[in-house]
């Protein structure tokens, strides 16, 4: 019930086209909902987050859009660019009430590779 | 630069050695966590420590020793692994731990056991 499953696990677009990664859980508790960004050789940085009160975050080229009811949210980077190549991560966590901690439980990665 | 430094950056180890992985952090945060990343796996939660204190422990095998002597420094002490501890050992923190606190990562450790 902790797990996340996240997919495609690797990914190629073309410069300019759309990158979508799907992502799905099954802990109804979740109420944070962040991507993680990682480029070789670096620890990963956080890219956008949503919380399951809005449907669709959107910051710059990256959206995140949200389906509470089927328990999925994705990620969609527009025009996407070959300095987007990269490990992308979604993650969950849940406020644990009294022990409250930011266990983020994470999915498995898509590796992104843009093509000029 | 994130602010978390992770040393060192590549450690090369025997079975039968006891070595140490230290984290930093810059940031004034009062959680910090340890993750394992292995190839083809989730990221997978270690420990966490909010203001010093251990606060999840993951199931990790005792071979694995945390040590949080103060609210920026943590380490990750090491003996008697296995070569299936080889991975990168992610440190992270956050401001206080909540769900929904961004966390910081290290660039990581990148450990061999031979």
């Amino acid at each position: 019930q902790q797990q996340v499953k996240q997919s495609p696990q690797s990914l190629i677009v073309q410069k300019g086209g759309i990158s979508i990664i799907n992502c799905a859980y099954e802990n109804t508790a979740f109420d944070y909902f962040p991507w993680y960004q990682q480029f070789p050789g670096k620890g990963p940085a956080l890219l956008i987050a949503i919380r399951p009160d809005v449907s669709e975050k959107k910051e710059g080229r990256f959206t995140i859009s949200f389906n509470k009811s089927a328990k999925q949210f994705s990620l969609h980077i527009m025009d996407s660019q070959p300095g987007d190549s990269a490990t992308y991560f979604c993650a969950a966590s849940a406020d644990a009430g009294g022990t409250s901690y930011g266990k983020l439980t994470f999915g498995q990665g898509t590796i992104l590779t843009v093509h000029p | 630069e994130t602010g978390v430094t992770q040393t060192p950056r590549h450690l090369v180890m025997g079975m039968t050695n006891k070595k140490s992985l230290k984290c930093e952090q810059h940031l004034g945060h009062n959680a910090m966590y340890w993750y394992k990343q292995s190839a083809k796996k989730p990221l997978e939660l270690m420990f966490v420590y909010n203001f010093k204190e251990q606060t999840e422990n993951n199931s990790v095998p005792s071979r694995f020793s945390p040590e949080c002597p103060n609210s920026s420094h943590l380490f990750l002490h090491l003996h008697t692994l296995q070569p299936e501890d080889s991975a990168l050992y992610l440190c992270a923190s956050s401001t206080q731990g909540f769900s929904g606190d961004e966390q910081f990562f290290g660039p990581g450790t990148r450990l061999t056991v031979l």
